[in-house]
């Protein structure tokens, strides 16, 4: 687990702004996801990617921008941030092997106020 | 694409009582399921999971089911102790041919009353 970190682990923004979570591992997994987790909602992916320099929106992207130009990190940027955007955001990486298994980092509350 | 849905919402069960939540999926090509445990205030972590070739696995106290006819999976938990209230997630995927991510259930919130 102390392989795949996020930083900030909280943030308070205003509406409007523009804000960049990073996502870190270690493991050299070939992906990398980010999901946002409400209540009610379960985990819902916002991108993910198979590999550097290749990303997928999921089901809930817009407002959100990735980029993973080194295997190791995967920042996901809210544009312009809106109440909407408040939630707890978890990145995710899992490895090309046969486990399948995907690890979560520890998760960033963010604020939109 | 997937489509994944998780019953019951919350759970109460008495110590070393049984718990089960149960998991359907729409992608008939779908063939991964794992299930996640998150603590309060934690990330999720897998505890288990199943391939779309096995019907049943167990790791001690936990067994997932699998029933690919009826595309649907359960997580069972036996003599259920207060450590084992957690939210549940079930998810579905395609590994191997087609590669899709991981598309989760909306989660159980299992409580085990001492």
């Amino acid at each position: 687990d102390a392989g795949i970190t996020q930083s900030p682990r909280y943030k308070i923004t205003e509406t409007g702004r523009q804000v960049t979570l990073m996502c870190h591992q270690t493991w050299s997994h070939s992906y990398m996801f980010w999901y946002r987790q409400d209540l009610g909602h379960g985990l819902r992916l916002i991108y993910y990617s198979a590999a550097a320099d290749i990303t997928d929106k999921g089901e809930v992207s817009d407002g959100y921008v990735v980029s993973r130009s080194k295997t190791e990190n995967f920042p996901l940027t809210l544009e312009s941030a809106t109440r909407s955007q408040t939630s707890v955001y978890f990145c995710a990486s899992s490895g090309r092997d046969s486990s399948y298994e995907q690890y979560f980092g520890p998760g960033t509350r963010l604020t939109v106020t | 694409g997937e489509n994944v849905e998780q019953h019951p919402s919350t759970l109460s069960v008495q110590e070393g009582d049984s718990a089960v939540i149960k998991c359907t999926y729409s992608d008939s090509a779908s063939n991964y399921f794992p299930w996640y445990k998150q603590e309060l205030g934690k990330r999720p972590q897998l505890i288990i999971d199943i391939r779309s070739n096995v019907g049943e696995k167990k790791d001690q106290r936990i067994a997932v089911t699998l029933n690919k006819t009826a595309k649907h999976f359960s997580l069972h938990i036996t003599e259920t102790q207060p450590e084992d209230s957690a939210v549940y997630f079930c998810a579905a995927s395609r590994k191997v041919v087609g590669n899709t991510p991981l598309v989760f259930g909306k989660g159980t919130r299992l409580s085990v009353i001492a």
